[in-house]
């Protein structure tokens, strides 16, 4: 079984330039999550959506970050435009109705120089 | 305060020794609570829920105190495939599945 796909793996920006992290998650999965982790601030949350619909983004940094989910197989979080500070790992995670695991997946390193 | 914290560590530990972590969390409401555990430079896999009466997995032993907001995991004879960092996350009272996580506790086993 696939399990959340996130593109691409690493991504490596000069400062100013617009960022695009996609990701894919688990087929049937009703809930989707953007987590940023970095050492000095761990896994924050950044914004989920339950059937598309965004729930809470009272974690998304500013208004440089935004994400969207437009359909039940895809969602995108942007950074336009991208900072220094913005280097981490951008993980997505996926979780069913049924459950309240959180599935991971391999996550995005972002650097940005 | 951070809505949930954990010791940083790192634990040096030992094989075959018993270590238990810690993770405080400030919101009394918090419904569900649950153990990650994260492999240098991979994502956070589920390890276990925590439930109120307590609940174990093999060598893994999990406790929740709701009267003083704290979840604890005890690893048994641990082994050097234990190493990694552990992370503690609460999930709150509002509905939805907003997952609050710590900072990570890094192990180390030691042959």
């Amino acid at each position: 079984d696939a399990g959340v796909i996130q593109s691409p793996r690493h991504e490596v920006t000069e400062m100013g330039q617009e960022v695009t992290l996609r990701c894919k998650p688990i087929s049937g999965h009703n809930s989707l999550f953007w987590y940023r982790q970095t050492m000095m601030r761990g896994l924050e949350l950044l914004i989920y959506f339950n059937n598309n619909v965004p729930i809470d983004d009272s974690g998304m940094p500013e208004d440089r970050f935004s994400a969207k989910m437009p359909n039940a197989s895809f969602s995108t979080l942007k950074i336009q435009p991208s900072e220094p500070r913005d280097s981490a790992v951008y993980f997505c995670a996926s979780t069913p109705d049924s459950s309240y695991e959180q599935y991971f997946g391999p996550g995005t390193r972002l650097t940005v120089t | 305060r951070k809505e949930v914290e954990q010791d940083p560590g790192p634990f040096n530990v030992p094989e075959g020794a018993t270590v238990a972590f810690n993770c405080t969390y400030s919101n009394s409401a918090s419904q569900s609570f649950f153990w990650y555990r994260q492999d240098c430079r991979k994502e956070p896999k589920l390890l276990m829920s925590v439930y109120s009466s307590g609940n174990e997995d093999g060598r893994f032993t999990a406790q929740l105190n709701r009267a003083s907001q704290y979840i604890s995991l005890l690893i048994r004879d641990s082994k050097l495939s234990d190493s990694a960092t552990y992370l503690c996350a609460v999930m709150g009272n509002t509905g939805g599945f907003k997952t609050i996580f710590g900072a990570g506790t890094r192990l180390f086993v030691k042959a």
